[in-house]
């Protein structure tokens, strides 16, 4: 059971238009949310988040949105350029240290391609 | 820093051999994570610590697979005997305990592991 789900296994985008990336969760618990980037033969790194007690947070060309009561959160990258081009993982963490430490949960991810 | 640091970078190994790979946390976190990356189910919490301590294994696929952390510094995760289907990429992440400012956890580099 995926508490976190990105129903789109890959997007292909024209340089310097806009990427959205879909994030859906089904655990109303989720109090934090992280996108996370990933290129080829490194790690995920870090790249915005969202705390549950906002809508929006923005960081230059990204900009992350969430909808709580349709549990669903998405990345925005205007304009998008070649470099963009990874994998995006969507991440919840849930509230409470006790119950759910500080663990993140991710989805399977989206590959992203911005075509020049 | 030199960030997390994970060893071998690449494993193959036959069916049935013992596999042990290892991570280097950044000096400082006290929070540990092995994950693997699966194309079906993406990113895959296996186990995490907390001050050396195990918390949550319950991602653990079966007995075949252990996890430990001797101390703060240093990490190893087992797999005794291996079969095909544990290839996949294995990362290791460090975070502080508790972090809510949104930086999330450091991944390593990922050993990518083929059983044949």
């Amino acid at each position: 059971d995926q508490q976190v789900k990105q129903n789109s296994p890959s997007l292909s985008v024209q340089e310097g238009r806009i990427s959205i990336l879909n994030c859906d969760y089904t655990n109303s618990m989720f109090d934090y949310f992280l996108w996370y980037k990933k290129y080829p033969a490194e790690g995920p790194t870090f790249l915005i988040s969202i705390s549950s007690i906002k809508d929006k947070n923005e960081d230059g060309r990204f900009t992350v949105f969430l909808n709580k009561s349709a549990k669903h959160l998405s990345l925005h990258i205007v304009p998008s350029q070649p470099g963009d081009s990874a994998v995006y993982f969507c991440a919840a963490k849930g509230a409470g240290f006790m119950e759910y430490g500080n663990k993140l949960v991710f989805g399977a991810g989206t590959i992203l391609r911005v075509k020049s | 820093d030199a960030g997390v640091i994970q060893s071998p970078r690449h494993e193959v190994t036959e069916m049935g051999q013992e596999v042990t790979l290892r991570c280097k946390p950044i000096s400082g976190h006290n929070s540990l994570f092995w994950y693997r990356q699966t194309m079906m189910r993406g990113l895959e919490l296996l186990i995490y610590f907390n001050n050396n301590v195990p918390i949550d294994d319950s991602g653990m696929p079966e007995d075949r697979f252990s996890a430990k952390m001797p101390n703060a510094s240093f990490s190893t995760l087992k797999i005794q005997p291996s079969e095909p289907r544990d290839s996949a990429v294995y990362f290791c992440a460090s975070s502080l305990g508790q972090d809510r400012v949104g930086y999330g956890y450091t991944f390593g580099s990922g050993t990518r592991l083929t059983v044949v």
